[in-house]
């Protein structure tokens, strides 16, 4: 089944403004991640939230995460032109010897100066 | 900042031809991984190698894929006759630990 799934499926905000996205998934997890992509470039890595915590922060970034609704929020404060570029969660599923993530679908992100 | 390379950014191939994709994880990491993303979909995971083997594959990953890590350096991603449908960019990524990934920028991959 899919998971991984991102909302919005794209976003425009005003420079400045804070920019929320939400990611839903079906099965258990070990962890969530949350990547950028700017267009036509790689994937970079933004931050990993483990099952067991609920709230991580890096710089402009707070990402929280609700396993009884099996949903996160990716929160980017004080927007810049820079974080304009896709925004995808990617989940670890909490099956023994699982490698993979599985990815959403991502959520477009433009920040308009 | 150490960081996984991929080479080349760009391959253009005939259908049926076999394409390399070649990619340098991060010196100290253990897992290695080949995703790809399908323009406009969702990225997809191919395959994941630890301890000079292969540890998990998706049913994307056919005969017709292959990986190696031929030194101690290298890693790379065979396809022994392109499809048009093997058009995607894919990125290889490697990890110290299971599930904690650092991608590289990605090969874009166009069968002609």
């Amino acid at each position: 089944s899919q998971q991984g799934e991102e909302d919005p499926q794209a976003l425009s905000i005003q420079e400045g403004e804070n920019a929320t996205m939400n990611c839903s998934y079906k099965t258990s997890i070990n962890n969530l991640q949350w990547y950028r992509q700017n267009s036509g470039r790689g994937l970079v890595h933004l931050i990993l939230i483990r099952s067991n915590e609920r709230e991580k922060h890096s710089g402009r970034l707070r990402v929280t995460l609700d396993t009884s609704k099996k949903s996160s929020s990716l929160l980017i404060t004080a927007s810049r032109a820079a974080d304009t570029a896709s925004y995808f969660c990617a989940t670890a599923p909490s099956m023994d010897s699982n490698y993979q993530l599985i990815w959403g679908a991502g959520t477009k992100l433009i920040i308009k100066p | 900042e150490p960081e996984v390379t991929q080479t080349p950014s760009h391959q253009v191939t005939q259908m049926g031809q076999e394409v390399i994709l070649r990619c340098v994880p991060i010196s100290n990491h253990l897992y290695f991984y080949w995703y790809r993303q399908i323009l406009g979909q969702k990225v997809e995971f191919l395959v994941s190698f630890y301890n000079n083997e292969i540890s998990e594959k998706s049913e994307i990953f056919d005969d017709q894929f292959s990986v190696e890590r031929p030194d101690g350096s290298n890693f790379t991603l065979k396809i022994r006759s392109t499809k048009l449908e093997d058009s995607a960019m894919y990125f290889c990524a490697s990890s110290v630990r299971i599930q904690e990934l650092f991608f590289g920028s990605g090969t874009q991959l166009s069968v002609l």
